[in-house]
């Protein structure tokens, strides 16, 4: 069975102070890894879609990259407003989407 | 703007009680998914649907139902069966399958 795990559940950082979430996974066929960012109370919105081992997409301060099996968040001089829930999920060669408990963010200013 | 609209955003259920969570889509998306999240979980598949008039069983479908009798809509009803409904649900829809997913904001359900 497929199975996603985010490290660490929670991260304090100070504004500033740059850091990277883990995303570990094992999967039947890699189709896609998603990144996601969810606020309290609010559906996760879309970050990133990595669909091969060396890929990398960047948005802002954040840079997410793949490996055959694992995904790092990099998030670069965080702000307050990076505070949130960031997911991760991965879907297979079935079109099974798995997701990951998801690493809690704040950022202190 | 296209998006995704889950209502009510608050919901209480008594005992005995089936209660119909409401999700509408206008993004001309084919696939829809109502997934339940709980503290410290990932999102877990109750069901989801590929087209209008067919869908299947996630991996925690027992004790909800579902319909999809428009493109747009795909309703959740948590019954009566469901013993530990107290959860926060979000629906999402996709363009194709495999791609990402867009999300409502959710309907958080208790118990009263």
């Amino acid at each position: 069975e497929d199975q996603v795990t985010q490290s660490p559940e929670a991260l304090r950082l100070q504004e500033g102070e740059s850091s990277s979430l883990n995303c570990s996974y094992t999967v039947s066929g890699l189709r896609g890894l998603f990144w996601y960012r969810q606020d309290p109370g609010k559906g996760p919105e879309f970050l990133f879609t990595l669909y091969s081992a060396g890929e990398e997409k960047e948005k802002e301060r954040l840079k997410a990259t793949l490996t055959k099996k694992e995904s790092f968040l990099h998030i670069t001089a965080p702000k307050p407003e990076d505070s949130a829930t960031y997911l991760c999920a991965v879907q297979d060669n079935n079109n099974d989407m798995r997701f990951g408990a998801g690493t809690r963010l704040t950022v202190k200013p | 703007d296209g998006g995704i609209t889950q209502s009510p955003k608050y919901l209480f259920r008594k005992e005995g009680q089936n209660v119909t969570l409401s999700c509408e889509q206008n993004l001309n998306h084919d696939a829809m998914y109502w997934y339940r999240q709980d503290p410290g979980q990932g999102l877990r598949l109750i069901y989801y649907s590929q087209i209008v008039n067919d869908f299947q069983k996630g991996d925690i479908a027992e004790g909800y139902s579902v319909s999809r009798e428009k493109k747009e809509s795909f309703p959740l009803t948590v019954t009566s069966a469901q013993k530990n409904p107290t959860a926060f649900y979000l629906c999402a829809s996709s363009i194709q399958s495999p791609g990402p997913q867009h999300f409502g904001d959710g309907t958080r359900l208790s118990i009263l």
